[in-house]
């Protein structure tokens, strides 16, 4: 019973490399979520992929934030000139497809996120 | 600018007694709430919900309870234990939507023996 998981759990990076974050969401889950969590705050909606669509990526910082799922199971968030700010937890979530109208809702299932800090 | 709010950043408690957690929200597009509990290292799980059209939803020793007009939402837990000490966030979707989550700063509640 694999929960959704994330590579790595730890990244420290120099100001201006690149970072690649991995998620591998639960079998069967079509939807996929990216969030960025700060120091002290609640996780922030980054983008949003159904299947391999990215169907949002209206809370994406800036476009050195890219994210792709090219197969409809595994995604990677890329950070390509990672600055200080970007330090934060980057949460993956994943939740079955909405059907209907009827939940209004569909859980999402987080996993424990990767903390990257920026040096 | 904060659309959902949780104004209290701890709560500690004794074990046995009541346990609230208060959310306010700006947006009156939100039209369904939810509660994660969230454990040092691991992601947030769902712990419950309640669509804007009830004002109480229960399961278990926990309940949320939502005042629209005053824009309010609180968790409450009964009795409390220790093992319910964690960061408890609030969150919202918007009526526009179906996954896109608007998330409280969260409150660490202490639960102690």
């Amino acid at each position: 019973g694999a929960g959704v998981s994330q590579s790595p759990r730890y990244k420290v990076a120099k100001r201006g490399q690149d970072v690649a974050l991995r998620c591998d969401p639960i079998s069967g889950h079509v939807s996929l979520f990216w969030y960025q969590q700060a120091l002290g705050q609640g996780p922030e909606f980054l983008t949003y992929f159904q299947n391999e669509a990215q169907l949002d990526k209206s809370g994406l910082p800036s476009d050195r934030f890219f994210a792709e799922r090219p197969e409809g199971s595994v995604s990677t968030l890329k950070i390509q000139r990672t600055q200080q700010e970007d330090s934060a937890v980057y949460l993956c979530a994943s939740s079955l497809p909405l059907l209907g109208i009827l939940p209004p809702y569909n859980e999402q299932f987080f996993g424990p996120g990767t903390r990257l800090t920026v040096l | 600018d904060q659309q959902v709010k949780q104004n209290s950043p701890s709560l500690s408690v004794q074990e046995g007694r009541i346990s609230i957690l208060n959310c306010d929200y700006t947006n009156s597009m939100f039209d369904y709430f939810l509660w994660y509990k969230k454990y040092p290292a691991e992601g947030p799980t769902f712990l419950i919900s309640i669509s804007s059209i009830k004002d109480k939803n229960e399961d278990g020793r926990f309940t949320v309870f939502l005042n629209k007009s005053a824009k309010h939402l609180s968790l409450h837990i009964v009795p409390s234990q220790p093992g319910d000490s964690a960061v408890y966030f609030c969150a919202a979707k918007w009526e526009g939507s179906n996954y896109k989550l608007t998330f409280g700063k969260g409150t660490l509640l202490t639960v102690n023996p």
